[in-house]
């Protein structure tokens, strides 16, 4: 079975820290995603990657960077954490280019923003 | 731009009762479909997907789903609810251009109680 792993579970830090947020995933998928949950917004797409040190932006990438250095992580980075940046951040991962395949979730990062 | 609405935010369906939760996307192409469902403190499970093909498609814990194009819907049914169905249900769209990933477009979340 795919897995997808997440760093942390919970996670809390201050206004103006840099937060780092890693997604780690073992079946060898090239595309990997970073979504945010909020409630009654539902999830929205801030960054993917296709390969190795490629990214492309979401819906929502105000704010946030990411990095993919190894094909298995993919980095979620707050430079500045702001207060409405608390949410649920989710990572997924998929298989690549030639079609669509159905994307595998990580169980999730719950940030709080002080 | 793609786009997903799940109409009905909370749904409270007694257990043993069928279950439908709506769904409607807008998309210009042959959309690729997909209904997630997210327990309590979980992440998100692939309950089914359409591509191509049959319109009823079948998928994971009894769950079905049909795609009707001239209504844009891909609507999510189940015979008999069971109380562990008790989560939240997203319908999410993506677009393929031919070309390298692409997101999904997530609905915003259709909440589903069970009552006994």
């Amino acid at each position: 079975d795919v897995k997808v792993t997440q760093s942390s579970r919970y996670l809390v830090k201050r206004t103006g820290e840099k937060v780092f947020l890693e997604c780690v995933q073992d079946m060898d998928h090239e595309n990997m995603f970073w979504y945010r949950q909020d409630p009654g917004l539902g999830l929205r797409l801030i960054y993917f990657s296709y390969d190795v040190k490629m990214k492309e932006k979401g819906d929502i990438p105000e704010g946030y960077s990411v990095s993919r250095e190894k094909k298995e992580r993919f980095s979620l980075i707050l430079e500045s954490a702001s207060t409405n940046q608390t949410s649920m951040y989710l990572c997924a991962s998929s298989k690549g280019s030639g079609g669509v395949y159905e994307q595998f979730f990580g169980p999730g990062t719950r940030l709080t923003v002080l | 731009a793609q786009s997903v609405t799940q109409p009905d935010i909370h749904i409270t369906v007694s257990e043993g009762a069928s279950l439908e939760l709506r769904c409607n996307y807008s998309y210009g192409a042959t959309p690729y479909l997909f209904w997630y469902v997210q327990s309590p403190g979980q992440g998100l499970q692939l309950l089914l997907k359409y591509f191509s093909g049959d319109t009823l498609v079948q998928g994971i814990k009894g769950f079905e789903a049909e795609f009707k194009r001239s209504q844009s819907s891909f609507n999510l049914r189940k015979p008999s609810v069971h109380w562990s169905d008790a989560a939240e249900y997203f319908c999410a769209v993506v677009g393929y251009s031919g070309g390298g990933a692409d997101g999904l477009t997530f609905g915003k979340g259709t909440h589903l109680i069970i009552q006994p």
